[in-house]
């Protein structure tokens, strides 16, 4: 079964700095997709940034990078240069792709930016 | 911006009382879902669509059920709700992205049963 951990409740960063949120998952498929999301205290569910299981370099979206290990499957999201606005939980979820797209959750990590 | 709107989006209700949350999206998505998040359980899948009249069970159906009569709607119903089914219910889409089809979300109905 596809399970996703994410071991880090709480985080805490200074604004500018760089963080990292663990995500390690657990598959025995060989493709798979790999995707995080950003729910605000306002409560909506953003899409930040996808990794394939065969992509051979990590995906990035702006100040939102990917650390995608594939042997020790993790998939760690970076975020460069925080911002006050980063302030969230952060959702890592995986994509069996062939059972009609169902995605699995991991339980997220609060990030509180300081000043 | 998905296109997707939940209804009602804060519901209150009573124990034993039968409650249908709507879902409706404007885009001629196939596939839609409905999750529920609750704290230290990320989302969990309750039912998703494929099409009209199509559906099938995800990870914690047991106590719902769900209806697709038309593309742009998928309803879900607590027969008869109960205390633990008090939830954010999250109707979601899946759409082409950039890179990959991605699900999308709607806003959330927040549904406390008493």
């Amino acid at each position: 079964a596809q399970k996703i951990t994410q071991t880090q409740p709480g985080m805490f960063v200074q604004e500018k700095e760089a963080v990292t949120l663990d995500c390690t998952y657990d598959t025995s498929d060989q493709s798979y997709g790999l995707f995080w999301y950003k729910q605000p205290s306002s409560g909506e569910m953003i899409f930040l940034i996808y990794q394939g299981s065969y992509d051979e370099q990590n995906a990035t979206e702006g100040r939102y990078s990917l650390n995608f290990q594939k042997a020790r499957k993790s998939a760690n999201l970076v975020i460069s240069a925080s911002q006050l606005g980063d302030s969230a939980m952060y959702f890592c979820a995986m994509r069996v792709p062939y059972n009609n797209n169902d995605m699995r959750f991991g339980a997220g990590t609060r990030l509180t930016v300081k000043p | 911006d998905a296109g997707i709107t939940q209804s009602p989006r804060h519901k209150v209700t009573e124990t034993g009382t039968p409650v249908t949350l709507r879902c409706h999206q404007t885009e001629n998505h196939r596939y839609m879902y409905w999750y529920r998040q609750d704290p230290g359980h990320g989302l969990r899948l309750i039912h998703y669509s494929y099409g009209v009249k199509d559906t099938d069970k995800g990870e914690v159906s047991d106590g719902y059920s769900v209806s697709r009569s038309k593309t742009e709607d998928f309803l879900l119903t607590l027969e008869s709700a109960t205390s633990s089914q008090t939830s954010v219910y999250f109707c979601a889409i899946t759409a082409s992205g950039a890179r990959t089809d991605t699900q999308y979300f709607g806003p959330g109905t927040r549904l406390t049963v008493l």
